[in-house]
């Protein structure tokens, strides 16, 4: 199975700095569309799992432009300029390229 | 506006049965693959299963594959998961999701229903 890992449990940060979390495939997430099968998204306490990104790098709709998406091949970033507080949370990326799908350990933004 | 709101969870012993439901409203149902995916306490997200719009086709990871089984009624607009022979290790929250197949994510999420198994 697709293993995805991401490094980082938590990274502590200030609101309006910039972060970004890494997810890495341990193998190619790339299908022969030409799109990468990973997506990105946000548990916040108290609020339904919300998806952030698709294909690596397209937003889901009415999320906010400072959470950009990136990546190919094994190595994926989510970045999200200008944190806002409503942004910690815990993010989890997801490859669905090869059942079994996966998902990535986490990575929480606290509060520095 | 898309909802989705899951019931059934609950305590049951190791071993034993417990059915999970899920209601959906705000969207043709019978249009989208739907899925369960799953929590343990303080741990991670893990996919437990996909049903096609039909039913026709499921998927499962081996962790409950023969143990449990995902279902529809397209007439109900309700997404089912039958989890038989429970262990201690399926203790989670269990969260119905429905999936955007031509970009295969999962769009919107149900808040979840806790399930405990426990003697």
């Amino acid at each position: 199975q697709i293993t995805l890992t991401q490094q980082a449990e938590s990274l502590w940060i200030s609101p309006g700095e910039r972060v970004s979390i890494t997810c890495r495939a341990s193998q190619s997430l790339l299908y022969t569309d030409g799109k990468h099968y990973l997506s990105w998204y946000q548990q916040r306490p108290g609020q339904t799992t919300k998806a952030l990104i698709y294909h690596a790098s397209v937003r889901t709709d009415g999320v906010p432009t400072r959470f950009i998406g990136s990546g190919s091949g094994t190595e994926f970033t989510l970045s999200i300029e200008h944190v806002q507080p409503e942004d910690f949370a815990i993010y989890y990326c997801l490859q669905t390229l090869k059942s079994p799908w996966t998902f990535g350990g986490g990575t929480k933004l606290e509060l520095k | 506006e898309v909802q989705l709101v899951e019931s059934g969870g609950g305590l049951v012993q190791p071993g034993r049965s417990l059915k999970l439901s899920c209601a959906a409203s705000g969207f043709t149902f019978s249009n989208y693959y739907m899925a369960w995916v799953r929590q343990a306490p303080k741990k991670g997200l893990e996919w437990v299963a996909t049903i096609s719009t039909s039913g026709s086709r499921t998927y499962y990871p081996d962790s409950v594959k023969g143990r449990f089984t995902i279902s529809r009624d397209n007439a109900k607009s309700s997404l089912y998961l039958q989890m038989n022979s429970l262990k201690s290790e399926d203790t989670a929250t269990y969260y119905c999701a429905r999936l955007e197949l031509s970009l295969w994510y999962f769009d919107f999420w149900g808040p979840g229903t806790m399930v405990t198994v426990s003697s």
